[in-house]
């Protein structure tokens, strides 16, 4: 599988505002999803966006997908202390294992 | 509760020693993978299988080996020829892959140190 590139690699915001994060990959894919990670945990799957989707929700989070510009959003909104973390996006579909870029780390300042 | 389990948390190796990382699930799940995680970095594969009695080497398989003699267990043996060893492991899994892949499901990881 191909690793996505995430941008920026980090961010500050005043907890309540919202944070977005955007992801980028090479190749054509069937679907797409975003991770968080607390320091020293495992990931934690939040959201899959298949190719023929354009949006999705879920919660305060909302993912666009841009399959001509291979390109995919995350944005938090009205952001929490607890949303510090680091945000991974996979580009999936393949045969093989997901691959993870660097990924955003989030920091919300109180 | 179903989910995966990895152990230990904090492992210690000595240098030349061979050390097993244990990962197991109860979530039925086919699919199962091994990472690599550096300090600042993203995660890499090490080795990931589909199915029982079958695997298939990830980005960075030199050093490691696994087995797949269950459905619900997948070990990491972390051998004398990883040169660099310390690192976070995280052992996931999902209910299969290819076209309609699903959202994996992680462990809490096993950060290996060697001393």
């Amino acid at each position: 599988s191909q690793q996505g590139e995430e941008d920026p690699q980090a961010l500050s915001i005043q907890e309540g505002e919202n944070a977005t994060m955007n992801c980028s990959y090479k190749t054509s894919i069937n679907n797409l999803q975003w991770y968080r990670q607390n320091s020293g945990r495992g990931l934690v799957h939040l959201i899959l966006i298949r190719s023929n989707e354009r949006e999705k929700h879920s919660g305060r989070l909302r993912v666009t997908l841009d399959t001509s510009k291979k390109s995919s959003s995350l944005l938090i909104t009205a952001s929490r202390a607890a949303d510090t973390a680091s945000y991974f996006c996979a580009p999936g579909g393949g045969a093989d294992g997901l691959t993870f870029g660097k990924g955003t780390h989030l920091i919300i300042q109180p | 509760d179903g989910g995966i389990t990895q152990s230990p948390k904090y492992l210690f190796r000595k240098e030349g020693q061979n050390v097993t990382l244990s990962c197991e699930q109860n979530l039925n799940h086919d699919a199962m993978y091994w990472y690599r995680q550096d300090p600042g970095q993203g995660l890499r594969l090490i080795y990931y299988s589909q199915i029982v009695n079958d695997f298939q080497k990830g980005d960075i398989a030199e050093g490691y080996s696994v087995s797949r003699e269950k459905k619900e267990s997948f070990p990491l043996t972390v051998t004398s020829a990883q040169k660099n060893p310390t690192a976070f492991y995280l052992c996931a899994s999902s209910p299969g892959q290819g076209a309609y892949d699903y959202g994996y499901t992680f462990g809490s990881g096993t950060r290996l140190t060697v001393v």
